[in-house]
């Protein structure tokens, strides 16, 4: 059972636009993750939102979680080619049993 | 040191070979993962080592075999595998529990092609 969802599941842009990707739940999480991988690469982590409503911002990247703890949001301000891969967010589940979920994965690519 | 290294990167195996995939971390996490990856798609889970002890398998076939030597090293001993094994293996290690353990470090994975 996939208990986070993502949207989009692709994303094809020009390079200085903006965008938006959603991770949604009915699942409350103790905590969730965003991670980007690169072809041919293990994913890497960007942030941790732990409270709700809380917003963390990366440079162009900034990331909201929700009030609930159920569902998050990342938004890429003036994309670049750079920014091209999978963006995975995940969330552990139950808190105590080291279980990562998921999400399904948007795969984001900017064109030059 | 926050990277974990894994061996080999590519690995082409046929039906009936027994072959092993190797993972080190040296950041003192003690929970350490397998996941195995399809094109396109998020990792899924396949077993999770707590204290060097299994504590996770998500009904893994047995022709995979987690082993935890030592607090830095994971294993996963491939034998009699089918085509449809074919993916990218990824390893991962964290802190143990709550919400460390969803910041995970993974390594670059091991592309497998099973013939």
């Amino acid at each position: 059972t996939q208990l986070l969802e993502q949207s989009p599941q692709f994303l094809s842009i020009q390079e200085g636009e903006n965008l938006t990707v959603y991770c949604n739940s009915s699942s409350v999480f103790s905590s969730l993750q965003w991670y980007r991988q690169e072809p041919g690469e293990g994913p890497v982590l960007l942030v941790t939102v732990v409270t709700g409503g809380e917003v963390k911002k990366l440079k162009r990247l900034t990331f909201q979680f929700g009030d609930a703890r159920k569902d998050s949001s990342l938004h890429i301000t003036a994309a670049q080619p750079g920014d091209t891969g999978l963006y995975l967010c995940a969330g552990v589940y139950g808190g105590a049993t080291n279980k990562l979920i998921f999400g399904t994965g948007t795969l984001l690519a900017v064109q030059p | 040191d926050t990277e974990v290294t894994q061996t080999p990167k590519h690995l082409v195996m046929g039906m009936t070979n027994k072959k092993s995939l190797k993972c080190e971390q040296h950041m003192g996490h003690r929970a350490m993962y397998w996941y195995k990856q399809k094109a396109k798609k998020p990792p899924e889970l396949m077993f999770v080592y707590s204290y060097e002890k299994l504590s996770i398998n998500e009904s893994v076939p047995s022709r995979f075999s987690p082993e935890c030597p030592n607090s830095s090293l994971l294993n996963l001993h491939l034998h009699a595998l089918q085509p449809e094994d074919s993916a990218l293996y990824l390893c991962a290690s964290s802190q143990v529990g709550g919400r460390d353990s969803g910041e995970q470090f993974f390594g670059p994975g091991t592309r497998l092609t099973v013939l």
